[in-house]
């Protein structure tokens, strides 16, 4: 498996309170991605990023920043929670862009906004 | 949006060849199908890719149409661990992003 760690896994916070997640990768890949999943939505892409200091936005990105100082390093940043941010959050790693390279996908953390 | 169409869910039974259907009527001549599984609260996990010949590797064969406007995924052997949702994906022309649709939900039964 490829080396994605998220972290938290769990996380219970209040509406309103700033909330960090962050993802760290092993591979020294280039590109990596966030993604939050819904039931009855599937998978939906909130920002990404292709090198360090790059981060583009995804299909769902307000409400949500991120950085990236490292390669291995992705955060992504909810700078005022709200209920409608509760979800499942996945980080994905590629080694580069493009149609031939697949994505690898980290263990998830699953957020809960009260 | 996603650019496939798959059935919402499909029922196998377990040691029989599980057939997944996608239809990509809209793909790119230069646009690839790629197929990756998601069993229940894990991440999405790559099976397989390709641009217009048939590919197998250990886990699965992918069969695409001629025309390229669809394509199967074929499991030759199901188990009750291949229980999951599948997601067949054309990667687009940003090809930084993957847009997942709602997938196919594959019940292996016993």
């Amino acid at each position: 498996d490829a080396g994605i760690t998220q972290s938290p896994r769990h996380k219970v916070t209040e509406t309103g309170t700033p909330v960090t997640l962050r993802c760290h990768q092993t591979e020294n890949h280039r590109y990596m991605y966030w993604y939050r999943q819904d039931p009855g939505h599937g998978l939906r892409l909130i920002h990404y990023s292709y090198g360090v200091k790059d981060t583009d936005k995804g299909e769902v990105s307000d409400g949500y920043s991120v950085s990236r100082s490292k390669t291995e390093d992705f955060l992504l940043t909810l700078e005022s929670a709200t209920s409608s941010q509760t979800s499942v959050y996945f980080c994905a790693i590629s080694e580069t862009s493009g149609r031939r390279y697949e994505q690898f996908f980290g263990p998830g953390t699953r957020l809960t906004v009260l | 949006d996603a650019k496939t169409t798959q059935p919402p869910s499909m029922d196998c039974a377990e040691g029989r060849a599980a057939n997944l259907p996608c239809n990509h009527s809209t793909i790119s001549g230069n646009e690839y199908v790629y197929w990756y599984r998601q069993i229940h609260s894990q991440g999405p996990q790559y099976i397989i890719h390709g641009l217009k010949n048939n590919e197998t590797n250990e886990m699965a064969s992918l069969i695409i149409t001629e025309d390229r406007k669809s394509s199967t995924l074929i499991l030759p052997h199901a188990t009750l661990r291949d229980t999951a949702v599948y997601y067949c994906i054309v990667r687009g022309n940003r090809d930084d992003k993957i847009i997942f649709g709602k997938g196919t939900r594959l019940h292996i039964l016993p």
